[in-house]
């Protein structure tokens, strides 16, 4: 059983569209960690989110904590073919992660 | 890049075979960990190492051992290799245990283990 739930599990879009993709859990979080992989290689951190309700921007990637510190959500707004990868939220507890299964974004040109 | 050297970086191997695979770290970090990533399933943690010769098991260690005799080298070795251990298998590395806003795990690029 994943502790951590990513939806959706695949995302196909069209560029310049946005896309959401949802990581929830019943368990709570000291902080929430975004990474994004490529073909070949290992997950590069994007970002973490520690305080409940925290909102973070990296150009057009936004990251949000949910209040309870159980869930998260990545907003991509105008999606280009060079954020096509696998997305992985990683929750922090007793100084280790858990991975979700990971969201496969692809955008078309 | 965070100097974090995995190898092999592919490997074919028959089943009831020893493997070892190796990861080593030019960042003097004392946190690592080996995960394996398998379609549906994410990374798994299988085992972490907290300083020299202190390891611990994670979510998946059955079947599996690690060694952490230096700094720098942190060992997996399938002692008895089983087709479900085909996988791809993750070296990680942080300078504090877990996460926080210092302290993001970085991953080295992998190790594809096919068991036939």
């Amino acid at each position: 059983t994943q502790l951590l739930e990513q939806s959706p599990q695949f995302l196909s879009i069209q560029e310049g569209e946005n896309l959401t993709v949802y990581c929830n859990s019943s368990s709570v979080f000291s902080s929430l960690q975004w990474y994004r992989q490529e073909p070949g290689e290992g997950p590069v951190l994007l970002v973490t989110v520690v305080t409940g309700g925290e909102v973070k921007k990296l150009k057009r990637l936004t990251f949000q904590f949910g209040d309870a510190r159980k869930d998260s959500s990545l907003h991509i707004t105008a999606a280009q073919p060079g954020d096509t990868g696998l997305y992985l939220c990683a929750g922090a507890n007793d100084y280790k992660l858990s991975f979700g299964a990971g969201t496969t974004v692809t955008v078309r040109a | 890049d965070a100097g974090i050297t995995q190898s092999p970086r592919h490997k074919v191997t028959e089943t009831g075979t020893p493997v070892t695979l190796r990861c080593h770290q030019t960042e003097n970090h004392r946190y690592m960990y080996w995960y394996r990533q398998d379609p549906g399933h994410g990374l798994r943690l299988i085992h972490y190492s907290y300083g020299v010769k202190d390891t611990d098991k994670g979510e998946v260690s059955d079947g599996y051992s690690v060694s952490r005799s230096k700094t720098e080298d942190f060992l997996l070795t399938l002692e008895s290799a089983t087709s479900s251990q085909t996988s791809v298998y993750f070296c990680a590395i942080s300078k504090v245990g877990g996460a926080g806003s210092d302290s993001p795990l970085h991953f080295g690029n992998g190790t594809r283990l096919t068991v036939t």
